[in-house]
């Protein structure tokens, strides 16, 4: 089966560091970029981070620049986000995506159910 | 940054046709995806490259794209298709590729 299972969300104290994971099955992982996108609780979705099929690009929303990191294990079928320095508003269900490419943009074609991430003291 | 504006919510009867708009700056020259979130799921690709429906989409979701507006049609409207409904672009006008979503529309079916 196609799936993406994501791992790792929590309470997290501000200022705290956690490590989200993302495990795909059933297609070559290796052969995709992916993703992170967000939804804050009530609220619509929001890009976090992308990386390329070998790692060589990433790229993030602005306001993780510099505290957030997505990377991959292709090996392991793996896609992480190392999150340090959390803030309130970082508090979210995170999605990992998958990305396809259209005609004139990408878009996401499959996701994972989400792991939510609660920053508060 | 690009910005893509849809109705806060949409009320539709079964039976009937959902017209879901997204609007942007000459959006028109991009692709348009739309996605399908339920209360508590993940969302869902419906449409993507303006009109094209992924495998196991019904036909009754379409979509169309012109000027500054995208539409996403949903036809004979069903109480399963009451959702959260989000539009979406690939903008490469900023300093590097962005995923810009729109803010999303309530579909409630009466």
């Amino acid at each position: 089966e196609v799936q993406l299972v994501e791992s790792g969300g929590g309470l997290v104290q501000p200022g705290g560091s956690l490590r989200l994971s993302c495990a795909a099955s059933g297609f070559t992982f290796s052969s995709y970029w992916m993703s992170w996108v967000r939804q804050a609780p009530g609220k619509g979705l929001e890009w976090v981070a992308n990386i390329k099929q070998d790692g060589s690009e990433k790229y993030y929303v602005d306001s993780v620049k510099g505290r957030f990191t997505i990377s991959r294990d292709n090996a392991k079928n793996s896609l992480y986000l190392q999150m340090n320095s959390l803030r309130a508003e970082d508090t979210a269900v995170y999605y990992c995506a998958r990305i396809r490419g259209g005609l004139r943009g990408w878009y996401f074609d499959l996701w994972g159910r989400g792991t939510l991430v609660t920053v508060s003291s | 940054s690009y910005v893509l504006t849809q109705p806060p919510s949409v009320s539709v009867a079964p039976g009937q046709t959902a017209r879901i708009t997204c609007g942007g700056n000459n959006i028109g020259s991009k692709s348009v995806h739309w996605y399908q979130q339920k209360p508590g799921q993940a969302p869902v690709l419906v449409v993507y490259d303006d009109s094209d429906r992924p495998s196991g989409i019904p036909e009754r979701f379409s979509g169309s794209n012109s000027g500054n507006t995208a539409t996403l049609t949903i036809s004979r409207v069903e109480a399963g298709d009451e959702a959260d409904y989000y539009c979406q672009v690939w903008d490469s006008s900023s300093d590097h590729p962005y995923y810009v979503f729109g803010t999303g529309t309530k579909v409630t079916v009466l």
